[in-house]
C-alpha cells in the first residue's frame, strides 16, 4: 500500500516563503504530483515531478528525490489567494493523496 | 485545457433514496475516470476507477453494489448511491484522464451530498 506523511498546518506572512515537505512510501512509485484545494472546492492541479530534480511553475516550485522517498512543494511570494489546503498524490496505478496541509497566509 | 463538469453540484435526499451524480469531461475523451470521497477536513480517498465500456474497478471498503459506477461512453460516468444514509454524506469528486494512466487526471467540481 500507500502512505505519505506531510504536516497538517503552515502558517505565514503575505510575501513570505513556505515549503511543505511530503515524505511517502509506496509499492509502486511513477511521481508525485501537488494539488491545491480551496475551502468547498476541488482539487486543481499544480505540479508532477516523475524525475528527480526541481520543476518551477511560476511562485510554485516541486521537488522530488526518489531515492529518499522526498519531495516538497515551495510556495514563494505567499499572497492572501493561497491560503489553502495542499495534498501531495503518489502516482502509481491510481493517486493516492496525503491527509493535506492547510496554509493560512496573514497580511 | 482539459474541463470536467459534475452535475449536480449539490443535492440533498431523503434517508433511503438513490442519487445519481454525473461527470463528464467537455473537450477530450477520458479513457479512465475515478470517484473520489472526501469527508469534511479530511483527503479524498479513491472509491473506484472506471474504464469506458468495462467494469469498474473499486478500492477495498467499497461497497460495489452500493455506489453503481457506470462509464458509458469516452465522455460520461456515473455514479449511483444507492438506499443513501446519512452517513453517505459527502463531497463525491470525480476526475477524469485521457489515457491509460493517472498521471494527469483533471478533476471536476464535485458533488456535495447531503443525506436527511
Amino acid at each position: 500500500g500507500q502512505s505519505l506523511e506531510q504536516p497538517s498546518e503552515v502558517t505565514a506572512v503575505e510575501g513570505a516563503i513556505v515549503q511543505i515537505n511530503c515524505t511517502y512510501q509506496t509499492s509502486g512509485f511513477y511521481g508525485l504530483s501537488w494539488y491545491q484545494q480551496h475551502d468547498g472546492g476541488a482539487p486543481t492541479f499544480l505540479s508532477y515531478n516523475a524525475l528527480d530534480g526541481l520543476e518551477e511553475t511560476g511562485r510554485f516550485s516541486s521537488f522530488l528525490s526518489r531515492s529518499d522517498s522526498y519531495g516538497y512543494l515551495l510556495l514563494q511570494e505567499l499572497q492572501m489567494k493561497d491560503s489553502a489546503s495542499y495534498f501531495c498524490a503518489v502516482i502509481d496505478y491510481k493517486l493516492s493523496f496525503g491527509a493535506g496541509t492547510t496554509v493560512t497566509v496573514r497580511a | 485545457g482539459a474541463v470536467v463538469s459534475q452535475h449536480p453540484s449539490w443535492v440533498i435526499c431523503k434517508s433511503g433514496t438513490s442519487v445519481k451524480i454525473e461527470c463528464r469531461s467537455l473537450d477530450f475523451q477520458a479513457t479512465t475516470m475515478f470517484w473520489y470521497r472526501q469527508f469534511p477536513k479530511q483527503s479524498l480517498m479513491l472509491m473506484a476507477t472506471s474504464n469506458e465500456g468495462s467494469k469498474a474497478t473499486y478500492e477495498q471498503g467499497v461497497e460495489k453494489d452500493k455506489f453503481l459506477i457506470n462509464h458509458a461512453s469516452l465522455t460520461l460516468s456515473t455514479l449511483t448511491v444507492t438506499s443513501a444514509h446519512p452517513e453517505d454524506s459527502s463531497f463525491y469528486i470525480c476526475s477524469a484522464s485521457s489515457r491509460e494512466g493517472t498521471d494527469t487526471q483533471y478533476f471536476g467540481p464535485g458533488t456535495r451530498l447531503t443525506v436527511l
